[in-house]
């Protein structure tokens, strides 16, 4: 089946420092999302990319956060500048873009800001 | 504004019996997607069972079956014949296309099976 792959599977940062957290979505896959959750606490969007460029994007992700596909099968977050409460795990989601099937999730990168 | 709640924070079950956990959710849509999450111990998120707004009958996959009653907003998840391996937090989750096709996670339950 199909997976989403995201490395490193764990990164641990100094504060200040910037991150690169990559992925390579399912090949047919239009849609990409990252999503983050803070340890114990819920699942949250941060944004969505489709055609190249931004779809949308939540409050969260505010000028820190930056995503790219440098190429057809990457699909990057990158943090600017990283602060102690960006210590989360992040996962990388795509989708074919019909709602009836959802998304397929990463198995997650465990970002430890220090 | 769309939002989940999950009002069990924390919940068990012994070995083989049967266990249902709640989830309402808040939306003015009429056409959307509910959907459950499985998260174990190594943290990755699985698709458990997803529900077409539209559809009236419940979904159900092998031991996962839904009870959706859209008039209440209400979205709760069956697990029968409980095993070791269903120790997990469960995420209701709820998707619609006039929100982007984005989720919206409720905050959670965490649910543990007794041997």
């Amino acid at each position: 089946e199909p997976e989403v792959t995201q490395t490193p599977s764990h990164q641990v940062t100094q504060m200040g420092q910037e991150v690169i957290l990559r992925c390579v979505p399912i090949s047919n896959h239009l849609y990409f999302y990252w999503y983050r959750q803070i340890l114990g606490q819920k699942v949250e969007f941060l944004v969505s990319f489709y055609n190249n460029e931004i779809s949308e994007k939540s409050e969260i992700f505010d000028d820190q956060f930056s995503v790219e596909r440098p190429d057809g099968s990457n699909f990057t977050l990158k943090i600017r500048s990283t602060k102690l409460e960006d210590s989360a795990m992040y996962f990388c989601a795509s989708s074919e873009g019909s709602l009836e099937y959802g998304y397929t999730f990463g198995s997650g990168t465990r970002l430890t800001v220090v | 504004a769309q939002t989940v709640t999950q009002s069990q924070p924390e919940m068990s079950v012994q070995e083989a019996e049967t266990v249902t956990l709640s989830c309402t959710y808040d939306t003015s849509e009429s056409n959307y997607y509910l959907f459950w999450y499985k998260q174990p111990p190594s943290r990755q998120m699985i698709l458990v069972i997803r529900q077409e707004a539209y559809k009236q009958q419940n979904a159900t996959e092998n031991r996962f079956s839904v009870n959706f009653q859209k008039a209440a907003k209400s979205f709760s998840l069956k697990i029968s014949d409980s095993q070791l391996g269903d120790t997990a937090m469960y995420f209701c989750a709820f998707m619609t296309y006039n929100y982007g096709q984005n989720f919206v996670f409720g905050p959670g339950t965490r649910l543990s099976v007794l041997p």
